[in-house]
């Protein structure tokens, strides 16, 4: 039973446009969501995070938006570079609880 | 480099053996934690330690035992695995388990185990 969902497997998006990462849970007890990012052969790197009493923050070139009420975080990267392609993966947490989704593979065309 | 390492970096292992994964942070934190990654899943995480106190068993096989002797350094004691045990694992580490800024993991590269 996944209670963290990345629905979009992989998303290719022009350099210099917007992209936008998507990310639904089920659990309404998270109080706490992070957004990871992902090389090939590394660790996840921390990008962003956001309380569950916000709906949005901002780091940047990257904004996290929360919808509590649609169970629904998503991940603005505004302008989107070549270097920002990789896996994101976004989590949530609860307690001392953590849980992520499968990832998304964001390509970022030159 | 995000100050958590990880030996070894790839590892391959029978049933019947016993090793041993080992994870280190140099950061200061004193949380840590073992994820397992298996292909086309997500992260699932196995275990928490605060203060080298364990918080956090997440219904793991007595096959996988961990240790932390201190808060900068984390094992995790494999034996009689089985091949679905393939995996990648991944250890984290935090400054704490508070919520907010606390929460935020860093992880090291992984070791990526094969069972044969």
């Amino acid at each position: 039973d996944q209670q963290v969902k990345q629905n979009s497997p992989s998303l290719s998006v022009q350099e210099g446009r917007i992209s936008i990462l998507n990310c639904d849970y089920t659990n309404s007890m998270f109080d706490y969501f992070l957004w990871y990012k992902k090389y090939p052969a590394e660790g996840p790197t921390f990008l962003i995070s956001i309380s569950s009493i916000k709906d949005k923050n901002e780091d940047g070139r990257f904004t996290v938006f929360l919808n509590k009420s649609a169970k629904h975080l998503s991940l603005h990267i505004v302008p989107s570079q070549p270097g920002d392609s990789a896996v994101y993966f976004c989590a949530a947490s609860t307690g001392n609880q953590f849980y992520f989704g499968t990832g998304t593979s964001l390509t970022v065309i030159p | 480099e995000t100050g958590v390492t990880q030996t070894p970096r790839h590892l391959v292992m029978g049933m019947t053996n016993k090793k041993s994964l080992k994870c280190e942070q140099h950061l200061g934190h004193n949380a840590m934690y073992w994820y397992k990654q298996s292909a086309k899943k997500p992260l699932e995480l196995m275990f928490v330690y605060n203060f080298k106190e364990q918080t956090e068993n997440n219904s793991v096989p007595s096959r996988f035992s961990p240790e932390c002797p201190n808060s900068s350094h984390l094992f995790l004691h494999l034996h009689t695995l089985q091949p679905e045990d393939s995996a990648l694992y991944l250890c984290a580490s935090s400054q704490g388990l508070a919520g907010g800024p606390a929460y935020e993991q860093y992880f090291g590269p992984g070791t990526r185990l094969t069972v044969t």
